[in-house]
């Protein structure tokens, strides 16, 4: 079965260096989600693509956060520098359409721990 | 605007009893529903959708959701806990206005399930 792949898995930083996480989503699904979980709370979106392009990212924290899509493939999302408000979970989601009844497909996830 | 309000942020039940996880939403349109789990340290797995069709929708595991229109709810219920189920489970409802498959997720309840 497709899966939405994520890496690192956990990440340890220091405060104010730069870390950057890899998505990739399940073949052929253009519409491709970028999520911030704090510790007990729901899930915040940073960022939307579909292919290459940014459909949402007011939720995103554009002075030290960057995503990108290039090819409409694979994304990366960067944080520099990173802070200790940032320690998180990001997870990475995708879909086959850009449609509000489309369910969203999660990858695992990558633990991001800022000292 | 849409939004979805978990009623519990712990349940805590025995193993082979039924759960009940609540879930209010205020909308003005008609909504699509979802119910997603994650296990720790995972992302999250689509348990059922409601998109308009019956009000009572089936899921993975045996969980099953109503959609009552009059309370505005769609609880999640399951007749026999199993210790497998001991998870964070969120409420989402789509963003109709935007239409753009962004998802609107509560605050997660915790489900415990004792032996």
């Amino acid at each position: 079965e497709a899966e939405v792949a994520q890496s690192p898995r956990y990440k340890i930083t220091e405060k104010s260096q730069a870390v950057a996480f890899w998505c990739d989503p399940i073949s052929g699904h253009a519409t491709l989600y970028w999520y911030r979980q704090i510790l007990g709370q729901g899930l915040e979106l940073l960022v939307q693509f579909q292919d290459e392009s940014v459909v949402d990212d007011s939720q995103l924290p554009k002075d030290r956060f960057s995503a990108e899509r290039l090819k409409g493939v694979d994304s990366t999302l960067k944080i520099q520098p990173a802070e200790l408000g940032d320690s998180a979970m990001y997870l990475c989601a995708s879909s086959p359409r850009l449609k509000s009844s489309y369910e969203q497909y999660f990858g695992p996830g990558t633990r991001l721990t800022v000292t | 605007a849409q939004s979805v309000t978990q009623l519990d942020s712990h349940v805590s039940v025995s193993e082979g009893t039924p759960v009940l996880l609540r879930c209010n939403y205020s909308s003005s349109y008609s909504p699509s529903l979802f119910w997603y789990v994650q296990h720790p340290n995972k992302g999250l797995q689509l348990l059922l959708k409601y998109t308009s069709a019956a009000t009572l929708v089936k899921g993975i595991n045996g969980f099953e959701a109503e959609f009552k229109k009059s309370e505005t709810s769609f609880h999640l219920t399951k007749p026999s806990a199993h210790m497998s189920d001991a998870a964070e489970y969120f409420c989402v409802v789509s963003d109709l206005p935007s239409n753009t498959g962004k998802l609107i997720f509560g605050q997660g309840t915790t489900l415990q399930v004792k032996p």
